[in-house]
């Protein structure tokens, strides 16, 4: 069974200073992975997502994951972080090889930008 | 835009009532998966529809029940509904025959008294 870990559910930054939020999976098969974003009482927002293509992935609002199969990592960066970044982030892994099977979430990780 | 719209935005219930929650999905996605995000938690999966046939649940008890209809929206059903119950329920609607992502709606919060 899948499973996803994050690390640090709270995360501050200042702003312009860079963001990084960790996620650690756990896959029997080569997995697809996604990184979502929640505002305060908003449905999930999807940033970024890896299909097994190009292992660096680039999302939108600037933000960026790099797959590391060796370390089952899928961590999220963001070089400068802007007060609109302040939200909620979830790292999902979706399994049975397919990318539109049940999503297994981690806990979530809330980001504060700083002034 | 995703849109995957959700009824009711809001809705408090009694412990022991039944509540009916819909869900539209995006445009020509057969797919749609229903999740519950109990406050400070990560989306649970519940369960999915393909093409109106339950395809995958999560670790609910038979009192959450699902139906797609035709033109693949879905209703998410819960009776006898307990305090726990109280949590944002979150479709999301995918197509497997094209785009590699399920795209969530707004979601409904469900209150539980």
């Amino acid at each position: 069974a899948q499973s996803v870990t994050q690390l640090g559910s709270h995360v501050s930054v200042s702003e312009g200073a860079l963001v990084l939020l960790r996620c650690n999976y756990s896959s029997s098969v080569p997995p697809y992975l996604f990184w979502y974003v929640q505002y305060p009482n908003q449905g999930l927002q999807l940033l970024l997502k890896y299909t097994s293509a190009a292992t660096l992935v680039k999302g939108i609002n600037g933000f960026e994951a790099e797959f590391k199969k060796s370390e089952t990592s899928f961590h999220l960066t963001k070089p400068s972080a802007h007060m609109s970044d302040a939200a909620e982030y979830f790292c999902a892994v979706s399994e049975g090889g397919t990318s539109y099977g049940k999503l297994t979430f981690g806990q979530g990780t809330i980001l504060t930008v700083h002034p | 835009e995703t849109g995957v719209t959700q009824s009711p935005t809001h809705l408090i219930k009694t412990r022991g009532q039944q509540v009916t929650l819909r869900c539209s999905s995006q445009s020509g996605h057969n797919t749609v998966s229903w999740y519950q995000q109990a406050l400070g938690q990560g989306p649970q999966f519940i369960f999915q529809y393909y093409r109106e046939e339950e395809n995958g649940r999560g670790n609910f008890p038979p009192r959450f029940s699902g139906l797609q209809f035709p033109n693949y929206s879905s209703e998410l059903n819960v009776n006898a509904l307990e305090l726990d119950d109280s949590a944002l329920y979150l479709c999301a609607s995918s197509i497997p025959e094209g785009t590699d992502t399920q795209y969530f709606g707004p979601g409904t919060r469900l209150t539980v008294l």
